[in-house]
């Protein structure tokens, strides 16, 4: 079946540090790659989406970009804020359905002034 | 649009007990989903819906779970009996279908059975 595989965290950073956090997938098909974000007591909130091989996903200062040959979908920021501070999930979904989403485990971002 | 909205936001019961968690999906959305969350099992897709009708309900767990859609702006998820291990956050989501779209996240139902 369908998995999501990213870092586990926690991922440590001091203000205006470069980011990282890797993602792989395995996915029969050619699935819609997604980051989502979760803040402390909040639900899950889409950050950027890939719909199809080298797209590349943007928003807020954070890009992804879909790889198929390395079947990765990694998140990247270039100088992250103590406001970034929170859990994200790669997910990936079967266009062939109805959007279900299978995530990985998700990795906790904190981020120090 | 005020997003997909979820209720109780947090629930305490008494193990035996019948939980029942309540969403309201964005209107004109016409799949819906839950989800689990615990911090052993990451997030679980538990069932979801299409124009109202159960597609999938392969994640839930067991037969005390039962979810239901009797329209198109309401679903309910309940638990009868609840057991301490149903203690989680239970997430609602809703997209408008098929292929390539996105899920909108409800804020989730924090439920603990002691």
């Amino acid at each position: 079946g369908d998995s999501v595989t990213q870092m586990e965290g926690p991922v440590t950073l001091s203000e205006e540090a470069f980011l990282t956090i890797n993602c792989t997938y395995t996915a029969t098909g050619y699935p819609s790659l997604f980051w989502y974000v979760q803040y402390p007591g909040e639900g899950l909130q889409l950050l950027l989406k890939a719909t199809k091989a080298d797209d590349k996903g943007s928003n807020k200062g954070f890009e992804a970009t879909y790889r198929k040959e390395t079947t990765s979908f990694h998140l990247e920021k270039g100088s992250v804020q103590v406001s970034d501070s929170a859990v994200y999930f790669c997910a990936l979904s079967d266009r062939r359905g109805y959007s279900t989403l299978t995530f990985g485990k998700g990795t906790m971002l904190l981020v120090s002034p | 649009d005020a997003g997909v909205i979820q209720s109780p936001r947090h629930e305490v019961t008494e193990m035996g007990q019948e939980v029942t968690l309540r969403c309201k999906p964005i209107s004109g959305h016409n799949s819906l989903f839950w989800y689990r969350q615990t911090m052993m099992r990451g997030l679980e897709l538990l069932i979801y819906f299409n124009n109202n009708v159960p597609i999938d309900d392969s994640g839930m767990p067991e037969d005390r779970f039962s979810a239901k859609m009797p329209n198109a702006s309401f679903s309910t998820l309940k638990i009868q009996p609840s057991e301490p291990r149903d203690s989680a956050v239970y997430f609602c989501a809703s997209s408008s279908g098929q292929g390539a779209t996105e899920a909108f996240f409800g804020q989730g139902t924090r439920l603990t059975v002691v």
